[in-house]
């Protein structure tokens, strides 16, 4: 069973371009959990979906920032018009359920110029 | 010790020898407090949890300690071998909501063979 997948692994993207981060869940898993880590910072919680719906967004920026779980295919953390301080490291995680313990995918390190 | 700056807190220890990793966590009405390890590159790996109605749990090689009173969690590794090498997160929740996930600072322990 392969664990949660995230693509790209790195993403350069300039000022003002959109960034597309993807994540798959592990097999089963209905909820995902997309977080931030900033250099030698702990991971800050972003949104919380499950299949086509989200669920808490407290942690995401209101403005530029947006999450998807469609039906089918993987959840989308889009990023609009990028800044240099949208530079991170974004984590997705996923679990069967919401009393399970969340397993983490291994990130996609986004470098903005 | 407190981090200074940005800089993460660091703690090396030589092969062999028994690591403790403290973590102060804030919200008193967290109830379930996980440890995360983090290798460089890679997303946070579940290590151990416990809940708020104990105050010790043990699993293979690390035992986790929590002080309610003081709000305190430690982390012990026995016998640290260089592969514990990582970042090691502690992160609280409350009700094992995992939407309000909130990760502390981190650790870095070194391990020289």
């Amino acid at each position: 069973n392969a664990g949660v997948m995230q693509n790209p692994r790195h993403l350069v993207r300039r000022r003002g371009q959109e960034a597309r981060l993807r994540c798959s869940p592990m097999k089963g898993h209905s909820h995902v959990y997309w977080y931030r880590q900033l250099p030698e910072e702990g991971l800050k919680f972003m949104v919380y979906l499950q299949k086509e719906n989200i669920i808490d967004e407290s942690g995401m920026p209101k403005e530029r920032f947006s999450a998807e779980f469609p039906k089918e295919g993987p959840s989308i953390l889009r990023i609009q018009q990028v800044v240099r301080g949208d530079s991170a490291a974004y984590f997705c995680a996923s679990s069967p359920s919401l009393d399970s313990t969340p397993d983490f995918g291994p990130g996609t390190r986004l470098t903005v110029l | 010790g407190e981090s200074v700056g940005l800089h993460l807190p660091t703690l090396s220890v030589q092969e062999g020898d028994n690591s403790i990793i403290n973590c102060a966590y804030s919200n008193s009405a967290s109830d379930y407090f996980i440890w995360y390890k983090q290798e460089s590159g890679k997303g946070p790996q579940f290590i151990i949890d416990i809940r708020s109605n104990m105050d010790k749990r043990q699993g293979q090689r690390v035992t986790v300690l929590l002080n309610k009173t003081v709000k305190h969690l430690s982390l012990q590794i026995a016998a640290t071998q260089p592969g514990d090498s990582a970042v090691y997160f502690c992160a609280e929740t409350r009700n094992s909501g995992y939407s309000t996930l909130t990760f502390g600072k981190g650790t870095m322990l070194l391990v020289s063979p």
